[in-house]
């Protein structure tokens, strides 16, 4: 069964540092999110992506963090200048379609902050 | 604003019984109700979705019901099985692009 991968696990970075986060999302989706969930919380929207462009972003996705396709098949999450509370899962996720369809979630990555 | 929650933080179930999860939301514009697991260092797993112009749907060994009238939305799981120990979180799909996610109920299946 075709899934979201994403790359790496585990991102250690140290305050102020610039982190990519990397999604391959299913390959005939045309829709991509990028999703947060601090430990212990829920999880949190942060931008969705069609057409190669941002179609809907949360208060959270400020101006330090950008999204990209740079080819066919990857999409990223940048983060521009790390925060502690930066520190959280991220987690990639494709649809078919934009609404009323499931959102398939790759396993994340852990991002934590010195 | 939306919001989408739980009644029960935890629900402990003897192996083999039936669990009943529950969901409240608050955005009547919901028109699309998706359930997820999650197991521990995995993302969101898609169990079972279902739409607004439906009161149930059926899958292998769970069932989503929805009733709009009390904004209420439920997942029942046949047979509990080990395997089946996971946090379950219930989300919504309104006018827009994102999924907006409850807090969630760690199930815990005793053998």
């Amino acid at each position: 069964e075709p899934e979201v991968t994403q790359t790496p696990s585990h991102q250690v970075t140290q305050m102020g540092q610039e982190v990519i986060l990397r999604c391959v999302p299913i390959s005939n989706h045309l829709y991509f999110y990028w999703y947060r969930q601090i430990l212990g919380q829920k999880v949190e929207f942060l931008v969705s992506f069609y057409n190669n462009e941002i179609s809907e972003k949360s208060e959270i996705f400020d101006d330090q963090f950008s999204v990209e396709r740079p080819d066919g098949s990857n999409f990223t999450l940048k983060i521009r200048s790390t925060k502690l509370e930066d520190s959280a899962m991220y987690f990639c996720a494709s649809s078919v379609q934009g609404r009323n369809q499931p959102q398939h979630f790759g396993d994340g990555t852990r991002l934590s902050i010195l | 604003g939306e919001s989408v929650g739980l009644h029960l933080p935890t629900l402990s179930v003897q192996e083999g019984d039936n669990s009943i999860i529950n969901c409240a939301y608050s955005n009547s514009a919901s028109d699309y109700f998706i359930w997820y697991k999650q197991e521990s260092g995995k993302g969101p797993q898609f169990i079972i979705d279902i739409r607004s112009n439906m009161d149930k749907r059926q899958g292998q060994r769970v069932t989503v019901l929805l009733n709009k009238t009390v904004k209420h939305l439920s997942l029942q799981i046949a047979a509990t099985q080990p395997g089946d120990s996971a946090v379950y979180f219930c989300a919504e799909n309104g006018y827009d692009y994102k999924l907006s996610f409850g807090a969630g109920t760690t199930v815990t299946v005793r053998a």
